[in-house]
């Protein structure tokens, strides 16, 4: 099985850097994605690791270690619209799906 | 807007009865899956398609079917509805079915159950 965890909530101020944490365990590994997801809407794809190290897509970075089974998701210079929830997903081996964690609910304060 | 379309948007019905929710795919990709999104449980993955063939199955009850028609588009057909139905319904679809295919989902179904 699959199992991933991540914090419930996180606040951090407008302009700050803030760090979002997502811990897994699973039966063979493919691949890491990290979505966001305002309220109500669809998750929308924000970045994919499969090898260790840290892939840079503007204010977002996404970090990965296969070893230790840790990723997390560094957000830059935020900004009230970044106020979603981030969804931390694995996917296994094989044909496996992605299995997603509960989220982390981002509150961007003035 | 990412390509994937899902009717109806919202959905509201009686315990007992049966829904069928309508998903096109992007343009391109063969893969569909369904989840399920509720409050308190996060998305659970219901079903995945690929090409018209059933591929993975997660904790999909046995009141709920899908299927994956030639043109690809695909429905979720929810029987027997419950209260604890109510939720929002994502299609998602990718351009294959193996690692490293990135998923991109619809704007979802909400359905209430009363």
């Amino acid at each position: 099985g699959q199992n991933i965890d991540q914090p419930t909530e996180m606040t951090a101020t407008e302009g700050a850097i803030v760090q979002i944490n997502c811990t897994y365990q699973t039966s063979g590994f493919n691949g890491l994605f990290w979505y966001q997801q305002h309220a109500g809407e669809a998750p929308t794809f924000l970045s994919y690791n499969v090898l260790d190290g840290l892939e840079e897509k503007g204010r977002f970075s996404s970090f990965l270690s296969r070893s230790k089974g840790y990723s997390y998701l560094l957000l830059k210079e935020l900004q009230m619209k970044d106020s979603a929830s981030y969804l931390c997903a694995v996917k296994g081996s094989g044909y496996s799906t992605l299995t997603f964690g509960k989220g982390t609910m981002l509150l961007v304060s003035p | 807007d990412s390509g994937v379309t899902q009717t109806p948007k919202h959905l509201i019905t009686a315990t007992g009865q049966r829904v069928t929710l309508r998903c096109s795919p992007r343009s391109g990709d063969l893969s569909v899956y369904w989840y399920q999104q509720s409050l308190d449980q996060g998305l659970q993955f219901l079903i995945q398609y690929y090409n018209g063939e059933e591929r993975a199955k997660g904790n999909i009850l046995e009141r709920f079917s899908a299927q994956q028609f030639p043109d690809l588009h695909s429905e979720l057909n929810l029987s027997s509805l419950e209260l604890g139905d109510s939720a929002l319904y994502f299609c998602a679809s990718s351009v294959g079915a193996g690692s490293g295919n990135t998923i991109y989902f619809g704007e979802g179904s909400w359905l209430t159950v009363v």
